[in-house]
């Protein structure tokens, strides 16, 4: 069973409008979460990092956790067509070396 | 701006064969990884090393053996490469072993007939 688990698997948003993307995980231990992007033929490329509970803001992407409950979301404000990419949820525990589990991802695409 | 670099782009090789994927990364991280990202985009770690000591060895099967030079290259060599082993290979790095970002490279994609 996935550790890290992202919905929806895919999602449509108009340009100019708010995509959101979730991720629960089923592992207590993760404690530290990333979200990372990745375009068709490229490797993935890390957004925003979230490690406390709250939201985090970094340009129009917002991210938000809730460590009680283990989800992880993601907001993109005013998407725009290059937002148009494969988003991963990644988590890593204190103790696993750095070792990042990825969630299976969700594809997001932005129409004119 | 690319500073993980990864060779080859893209190979195509018969079972049984062997080959060997590149890594260097620029930007003077002390721990570099492979992933794996098979055909549904699933992404798996395979390896970690830190400062030339290998940290993770997930279980993967032992025709995989990643070879590390320096702290800023890390190869993986696939003895006997079965059909299965067709996916992308991702190279990353990161500053240390603590919570930090980990950088990815482009991938190489094996391609096994």
């Amino acid at each position: 069973q996935q550790k890290v688990q992202q919905s929806p698997e895919s999602l449509s948003v108009p340009e100019g409008g708010m995509a959101s993307l979730n991720c629960t995980s089923s592992d207590r231990n993760f404690q530290y979460f990333w979200w990372y992007r990745q375009h068709s033929g490229e490797g993935p490329k890390a957004l925003m990092s979230i490690f406390s509970d709250g939201d985090k803001k970094e340009g129009r992407f917002t991210a938000h956790l809730n460590k009680a409950s283990l989800h992880v979301s993601l907001h993109i404000r005013d998407s725009q067509p290059s937002d148009s990419a494969l988003y991963f949820c990644a988590a890593s525990a204190t103790s696993s070396g750095q070792k990042l589990v990825f969630g299976q991802g969700t594809i997001l695409k932005v129409y004119l | 701006e690319t500073a993980v670099f990864q060779t080859p782009n893209y190979h195509v090789t018969q079972v049984g064969n062997e080959v060997s994927f590149n890594c260097k990364q620029t930007l003077g991280h002390d721990t570099m990884y492979w992933y794996k990202q098979d055909s549904k985009k699933l992404l798996k770690i395979m390896f970690s090393y830190n400062n030339k000591q290998l940290i993770v060895n997930e279980t993967v099967p032992r025709r995989f053996s990643p070879q590390s030079s320096d702290k800023a290259h890390l190869n993986l060599r696939i003895k006997s490469v079965e059909p299965e082993d067709s996916a992308v290979y991702l190279c990353a790095s990161s500053y240390g072993l603590g919570q930090d970002t980990q950088y990815f490279g482009p991938g190489t994609r094996l391609l096994v007939l």
